[in-house]
């Protein structure tokens, strides 16, 4: 079966620190994978989306960057944080454009 | 202009009621698709029902179905016999074509809490 892990569960970073939240699938092979972004009692904002090894598209500028070195593994970036790169982090995939986004477990980020 | 539409910021409803949840969406492809999930306060997203543009008949998993009604352009989720643990944030989401390939957008979200 397939699972998607994604980590860490929580950070804190100060203003001005680099970032990177690791995203992996397993179980499956070529996934679509995004990252979104949710801030506090709102919905889903799509951040990027990439359909193979190093193909990324990105949704919203902004101060974060997105990379897919393997099939399964997508990580998001920032060389330096802003207070509102603050919310939770969501990866999420797909296999087939008919089926459900199936999502980890996000990342809890809060910028000092 | 907003994609999707979800009206009800939150929602009360007695325990072993039904409650619906509305959604309205906006698209010019002919192809698409509708999700709803659920979101618990834990912060997990989880699938709850699938509506193709294309299928005749409305969706149905478990105690959640779907009112597809195409001409509308709405796709409300009905809970039945609702239970303590259906509270939680509900979001009604649209795959359509991009530039990129599919995209999925997601609606504001409504809060659904389930009164004993």
């Amino acid at each position: 079966s397939q699972t998607i892990h994604q980590w860490p569960a929580t950070l804190v970073q100060p203003v001005g620190s680099p970032l990177s939240l690791e995203c992996t699938v397993e179980g499956t092979s070529n996934p679509n994978l995004y990252w979104y972004r949710q801030a506090a009692g709102r919905g889903l904002q799509l951040l990027f989306y990439s359909v193979g090894i190093g193909q990324i598209s990105s949704e919203v500028p902004q101060n974060l960057s997105a990379s897919r070195p393997q099939d399964r593994q997508f990580i998001l970036s920032s060389k330096k944080l802003l207070l509102s790169d603050s919310g939770f982090y969501l990866c999420a995939w797909t296999r087939d454009t008919n089926q459900p986004q199936h999502f980890g477990d996000g990342t809890r980020l809060s910028i000092l | 202009a907003q994609k999707i539409t979800q009206t009800q910021p939150g929602m009360f409803v007695q325990e072993k009621e039904a409650v619906t949840l509305d959604c309205t969406y906006d698209t010019s492809d002919q192809s698409y698709g509708l999700f709803w999930y659920k979101q618990p306060s834990s912060g997990e997203m989880i699938f709850l029902i699938y509506q193709g543009s294309y299928d005749e008949q409305n969706a149905t998993e478990g105690r959640y179905s779907l009112n597809f009604q195409k001409a509308r352009k709405s796709a409300n989720l009905v809970i039945s016999a609702s239970q303590l643990g259906d509270s939680a944030m509900y979001f009604c989401a649209m795959r359509e074509a991009s530039n990129y390939g599919q995209n999925f957008v997601f609606g504001p979200g409504t809060r659904l809490s389930v009164l004993p």
